[in-house]
Order: structure tokens, then sequence, then C-alpha cells
């Protein structure tokens, strides 16, 4: 069963630029989930769908992050304009369904790690 | 707001050792207490996990002990190995259908 794929592995940019991370969930995962991980922390939840509907996005930067998931398989994030704050590696997951169940277990992607100059 | 509080930070054991990682939570809504290991270079990924009707979980060398009225819980990792060398965070999940990971704890493990 092939893992949750990301790419790039690596971006740097300059704060002001846009940037865009791409996703693609275990096949047949309703569940997507995009976390953000600052050096030394945990990750944090920014926006999670089902499907291509947004279950959560109550921490999502809206005034300059944007998500998409439109038919309900890979996903794109985007930073438009980046700042030196949102340095840090955005990781991606998926799951078979929304609820915790032993059978929905959460499996993560290596991450894309923005450096912001 | 932190809803979930990891500890220790760091750690160091000696090979064959017992690592001891904690965490504490506040909301009672929470059902599903996993662990995640992540690696540098990789994502987190679970390894073990525990609903909040049995007190102890058991795989392997890693237990997980749930004290539901403490609203606590901890990883223990018995006979520690240079392997285990990771960082390992906490979670909680439940209500609101979303992951809350604890600040993470770095495991080091002495050969």
């Amino acid at each position: 069963e092939a893992g949750v794929a990301q790419s790039p592995r690596y971006k740097i940019i300059e704060k002001r630029q846009s940037v865009a991370f791409w996703c693609n969930p275990i096949s047949g995962h309703a569940t997507l989930y995009w976390y953000q991980q600052i050096l030394g922390q945990g990750p944090k939840l920014l926006i999670q769908f089902q499907n291509n509907g947004v279950v959560d996005d109550s921490q999502l930067p809206k005034d300059r992050f944007s998500a998409e998931r439109l038919k309900g398989v890979d996903s794109t994030l985007k930073i438009q304009p980046a700042k030196l704050e949102d340095s840090a590696v955005y990781l991606c997951a998926s799951s078979l369904d929304l609820t915790g169940l032993a059978k929905n277990i959460q499996y993560f992607g290596a991450g894309t790690r923005l450096s912001v100059l | 707001q932190q809803q979930v509080k990891q500890s220790p930070q760091s750690l160091i054991v000696q090979k064959g050792g017992i690592s001891i990682i904690n965490c504490a939570y506040e909301n009672t809504a929470f059902d599903y207490f996993p662990w995640y290991q992540q690696f540098p270079g990789k994502g987190p990924a679970l390894l073990i996990a525990i609903r909040p009707d049995v007190s102890e979980k058991k795989e392997g060398r890693f237990t997980i002990s749930f004290n539901k009225s403490a609203k606590q819980f901890s990883l223990h990792i018995m006979d520690s190995q240079p392997g285990d060398s990771a960082t390992y965070f906490c979670a909680v999940y439940g209500g609101t259908y979303k992951y809350i990971f604890g600040t993470g704890t770095r495991l080091k493990v002495l050969a």
C-alpha cells in the first residue's frame, strides 16, 4: 500500500512570495489533514477535509493560507504572501474516515520543509 | 490554549532502561489517546493508542498507562534501544473530530 505522498520535500522562498504544497493521500482515505509543525513543537492542525468538504479550518490563517481538495482525492495548500514565521514543516495526513476508531489510523507523509528568508 | 501538556521535553536513557513520557489533558470529551513516533525527516507514525475504557495497553516493549480520573496517560518503553531514539508525541482525539498534539519529547537512548 502506497503511503501519503507530498511534494516538494523542501522549499526556500523569500518573504512575501507565494508557495504551494501538494498532497496525495492513501487511496480510499476520505479524511485529509494539513498540519504545520514548527521546529521543536507538535503538529498543529491547519485544515481538515472529509472528501472534498472542509470539516475544520479554525486554525488556518485565512488571510494568507488557502487549501483545496477539489475531487476529494489530492489536495494543495497555498501560502500567499509568506511571512518569516511560516517557516515550518507542513505535514499532510490521511485516514479512512473521521471517527477515531482503531481502523481509522492517521497516516502522515514525510512533509515539506519550508524556509522563508 | 494548551489542551495537552507533555513532559519531559527531552529524555536520555541508557540502553536497556525504561523510558517514561507523560501527558495530561483537560477536556473529558476526548476518547482516543494515541502516541506517535517521529524520526528526523519523517512524518509522525502511530506507535500505540488507547481508549479510556481500559487502564493499560501493551504492545511489545511499549505500554500506555491511562488514568481517567487524573486525566493523564503515559508511554513506557521497556528495554529501551538506541533505535528508539526519536521524538515522541502524545495526542488526544474526540468531540470535534480533530487531533491535538502534545509538544513532543526528544528521547535519546545511549548505547
